[in-house]
């Protein structure tokens, strides 16, 4: 189908590690975001992945792209109270042009409850 | 990373009314912006694309006519909402392309009573 899709929700408790979970649809999609929604804000990028790298880690956060399965993570370690949010994946879809002219298509959002 | 500002952050305006939302690149030049809508507890749907020196590309289903979007400059776009009804009560979100990256604005809050 066309829409990319997340698991609604997710609880964790402070200090454990999160998994959120995303399936695209384009198998051409170029970049793959992660962004990061407070409430009532705008998006914070919070990292990307080429579509040929399997994995991308930057400190506390790893991207893990499975492409055969379109499949999309993104693992928080050791999370805290002021990492809950909702957190939205996106795919970039059409051809590569720098980057300037592509859209991206975001997903349903993951809410991510971090209890104390 | 960059930053984009969108101004104002909140607006109540009454039916009938347009609304005037800009988007600003406050520290690089962004040749396309994109603006979004977003519903309560949804996702962002992508209304057009906007390029600075040519005219948008909107998405199907999105009225050129009622999100009239101009992109006047390299670190500028704005939004207007014409002949606003309650029904495009919304949250309306900007960003900038900056290489592989795309930077959103803070939102702007659109009450229409």
């Amino acid at each position: 189908g066309e829409d990319v899709e997340q698991s609604l929700f997710l609880s964790v408790r402070e200090g454990d590690s999160s998994v959120i979970n995303c399936t695209y649809t384009d198998s051409s999609s170029t970049y793959l975001y992660w962004y990061k929604q407070e409430p009532g804000a705008g998006l914070q990028l919070l990292t990307y992945i080429f579509s040929n790298m399997d994995m991308k880690q930057d400190q506390r956060l790893t991207v893990l792209l499975n492409k055969k399965d379109k499949h999309l993570s993104l693992r928080i370690a050791d999370t805290q109270t002021g990492d809950s949010a909702i957190y939205f994946c996106a795919e970039r879809r059409g051809r590569d042009y720098g980057g300037a002219t592509n859209k991206l298509i975001f997903g349903t959002g993951t809410l991510l409850a971090v209890q104390p | 990373g960059a930053v984009v500002s969108q101004h104002p952050s909140r607006v109540i305006c009454k039916s009938g009314t347009s609304v005037k939302i800009e988007c600003r690149s406050l520290d690089f030049q962004a040749t396309t912006m994109f603006w979004y809508r977003q519903f309560p507890k949804q996702s962002l749907m992508l209304m057009a694309t906007s390029n600075e020196g040519s005219k948008a590309t909107y998405e199907q289903g999105v009225e050129k006519d009622k999100f009239l979007i101009n992109h006047a400059s390299l670190t500028l776009s704005t939004l207007t909402v014409t002949s606003a009804h309650p029904e495009d009560s919304s949250f309306y979100i900007c960003s900038a392309s900056l290489g592989n990256e795309q930077y959103f604005g803070p939102g702007t809050r659109l009450t229409v009573t």
